[in-house]
């Protein structure tokens, strides 16, 4: 089955050891989403890739950043991670027609990372 | 910011009960969907609607639309206890590729 795969589901760091996280896709959608969802609250957008582009939120702190070599995998780094990173990190992929909007997100079953 | 928000943030039934959830948002959309999510995994889509949609039906799911009044409601008719779980709509803004999920309501079903 075409699918949303993330590695790892479970991942654990030091305080300021640099970590990445990967997902990957066999839908060969051109959008990819990085989500970072802390416990009961909803998923937070930090970035995504338009195909090559690259569109950070605002707010997204610089000490994440992300990585898509081709369509089918994208890779979320962060740098020095901090007990506030703690969290759930979701990765997505749709379909985004010509005018923009965005068809049905397909998510992965997330990697959940502890900082210690 | 925000886009969208839910009430209730909190819902509990018992089995055979309908559940509504209602989402409310901010500017004009392309679409607004509704995702569900069981503790500690992905989200899963439900349903779609689109702007030009008032109301959409997916089995015991009802998805109805007003533009109007920039708000949508989620129905599950005849819930079951493995509807418990988290629920989102999420809205498409226009002229923009990415959605914003609103704050979700827990919904549990009692057997």
């Amino acid at each position: 089955d075409a699918m949303v795969i993330q590695n790892p589901r479970y991942q654990v760091t030091q305080f300021g050891k640099p970590v990445t996280l990967s997902c990957s896709q066999t839908l060969n959608h051109n959008v990819m989403y990085w989500y970072q969802q802390k416990s009961s609250q909803a998923p937070k957008l930090l970035f995504h890739y338009y195909d090559k582009d690259f569109n950070n939120e605002a707010d997204t702190p610089d000490n994440f950043q992300s990585r898509r070599p081709n369509t089918s995998f994208c890779f979320l780094d962060i740098r020095s991670p901090g007990l506030g990173d703690a969290a759930m990190y979701l990765c997505a992929t749709s379909r985004v027609f010509g005018t923009g909007s965005t068809d049905t997100q397909y998510f992965g079953p997330g990697t959940r990372l502890t900082v210690l | 910011s925000q886009q969208g928000e839910e009430d209730p943030q909190a819902l509990s039934i018992q089995e055979g009960e309908n559940a509504t959830m209602n989402c409310s948002y901010k500017t004009s959309i392309n679409n607004l969907q509704w995702y569900r999510q069981n503790s500690g995994r992905g989200l899963v889509h439900l349903i779609l609607i689109r702007s030009n949609e008032r109301e959409k039906h997916s089995g015991r799911l009802r998805v109805t639309l007003d533009t109007s009044k920039k708000s949508s409601s989620l129905l599950i008719t005849a819930s079951r206890a493995a509807d418990t779980a988290s629920y989102f709509c999420a809205t498409d803004p226009e002229n923009t590729d990415k959605l914003i999920f609103g704050t979700g309501t827990r919904l549990q079903v009692f057997p």
